[in-house]
């Protein structure tokens, strides 16, 4: 298995414009879970789905912010419109069901706004 | 409401020495504990995973141990080397919310040849 693919791997945008983040879990994995990582807070839970259904989504900052998952092999992180203080990098995650698995994560996409 | 430390922040130790990394949670109410590493610029890489029933886990030079009723977590490095030079989080699964898991702020190491 190819692990959790994240794409971009960087991404540069301008203030103001819509920035889309992109996942595939793990095949068989049930949990995917979008984070969000600065040297100011640490790594922060987004947002996570289960079976492709959003489950919690009260770590999302703003409205900016939407998550996707149409199928069990594609997730979507969508920020609109972008800001500075959006730069971070954004890690996916998935896991199987399985309170005894532990998660794996993707290589982040390292967004910045400019 | 379930909080994870790390302490210290930042180590740094001279090459081939043994070191503790160090992790606290405020509830002992917790399914598993996971310890990762992560390379500056990279994701989180597993290193080791500790169910609540486990006492310890143990993969080549690491070992892990947990003591669920003093919420305590320790990660043993045996014999270290420059390549072991990293952020190593631990992250916490919550019996009560046992979807998500709560991430320390992890240390970073630094082993110097």
């Amino acid at each position: 298995d190819a692990g959790v693919i994240q794409s971009p791997r960087h991404e540069v945008t301008e203030m103001g414009q819509e920035v889309t983040l992109r996942c595939k879990p793990i095949s068989g994995h049930d949990y995917l879970f979008w984070y969000r990582q600065t040297m100011m807070r640490g790594l922060e839970l987004l947002i996570y789905f289960n079976n492709n259904v959003p489950i919690d989504d009260s770590g999302m900052p703003e409205d900016r912010f939407s998550a996707k998952m149409p199928n069990a092999s594609f997730s979507t992180l969508k920020i609109q419109p972008s800001e500075p203080r959006d730069s971070a990098v954004y890690f996916c995650a998935s896991s199987f069901g399985g309170l005894t698995v532990g998660y794996t994560f993707g290589s982040g996409t390292r967004l910045t706004v400019v | 409401k379930q909080e994870v430390t790390q302490i210290p922040a930042a180590l740094s130790v001279p090459e081939g020495e043994n070191l503790v990394l160090n992790c606290s949670f405020t509830d002992s109410a917790i399914y598993n504990l996971q310890w990762f590493r992560q390379d500056p610029g990279k994701g989180l890489t597993s290193l080791l995973l500790i169910q609540s029933s486990q006492r310890e886990q143990t993969s080549g030079r690491l070992n892990a141990s947990l003591d669920k009723s003093s919420g305590r977590s320790t990660l043993y490095i045996a014999a270290s080397q420059p390549g072991d030079s990293a952020t190593y989080l631990c992250a916490v699964r919550p019996d009560t919310s046992y979807d998500k898991v709560i991430f320390g702020p992890g240390t970073s190491l630094s082993v110097i040849p």
